[in-house]
């Protein structure tokens, strides 16, 4: 079956400028995670959806960052005033949820965003 | 605060050769604990998992883990590496509790493969 997809792949912008980057999560999967990894860094968690809702926004940096899923599916994580350092790879990961357990996460290729 | 160390940033092995790459974690309880393989290009990819139960656990590929508590360690291991497990091998932890939660990764170990 289809994975975790996202898109655009690479992203390329202008410091200052707006940038939303997509996720489609697997069929099914009720949680959805986004991630930020940094050159030479592991995945930092940015935000956490269960359903439509963000259980768990600890991650995000600062207000520039924004992240929504209205129908409980597709996400898109959106970056305002977009500063050099936000450049990295934006990772998505979806997940199960049910009762007993730590489902598994499954990871989306990422988009890597640039920020010139 | 929970966090995961993987003390060997670059390591080479000749194929072949055994492998092992250290992880360790500090956690206020229990956590779940994963080992996962990124490729260039590629989405991240588990490895094998562990929360309970026997602490030497398989996974795919012909990886496996052990975990000792009293060491906080979490030690991926393989016995004969091939050319194609070159790629970054990340550590994480999440939370024991709870049915959906927020990993945390170390910084990775980058494998590269002689032939």
């Amino acid at each position: 079956g289809a994975g975790v997809s996202q898109t655009p792949s690479n992203k390329v912008t202008e410091k200052g400028k707006y940038v939303e980057l997509r996720c489609d999560p697997i069929s099914g999967h009720t949680a959805l995670y986004w991630y930020r990894q940094s050159l030479g860094q592991g995945p930092e968690f940015l935000i956490y959806f269960q359903g439509t809702g963000a259980a768990d926004d600890s991650g995000l940096p600062n207000d520039r960052f924004f992240a929504v899923r209205p129908e409980g599916s597709v996400s898109t994580l959106k970056i305002q005033r977009t500063e050099r350092g936000d450049s990295a790879v934006y990772l998505c990961a979806s997940s199960l949820h049910n009762s007993g357990g730590l489902n598994e996460q499954f990871f989306g290729p990422g988009t890597r965003l640039t920020v010139l | 605060a929970q966090s995961v160390t993987q003390p060997d940033i670059h390591i080479t092995v000749s194929e072949g050769a055994s492998l092992e790459l250290r992880c360790n974690y500090s956690y206020g309880a229990t956590p779940y604990l994963f080992w996962y393989v990124q490729s260039p290009g590629q989405g991240l990819q588990l490895l094998l998992k562990y929360f309970s139960g026997d602490t030497l656990v398989q996974g795919i590929k012909g990886f496996e883990a052990e975990f000792k508590r009293s060491q906080s360690s979490f030690n991926l291991r393989k016995p004969s590496v091939h050319w194609s497990d070159a790629a970054e091998y990340f550590c994480a932890v999440g939370p024991l509790t709870g049915t959906a939660s927020k990993l945390t990764f170390g910084t990775g170990t980058r494998l590269q493969v002689t032939l």
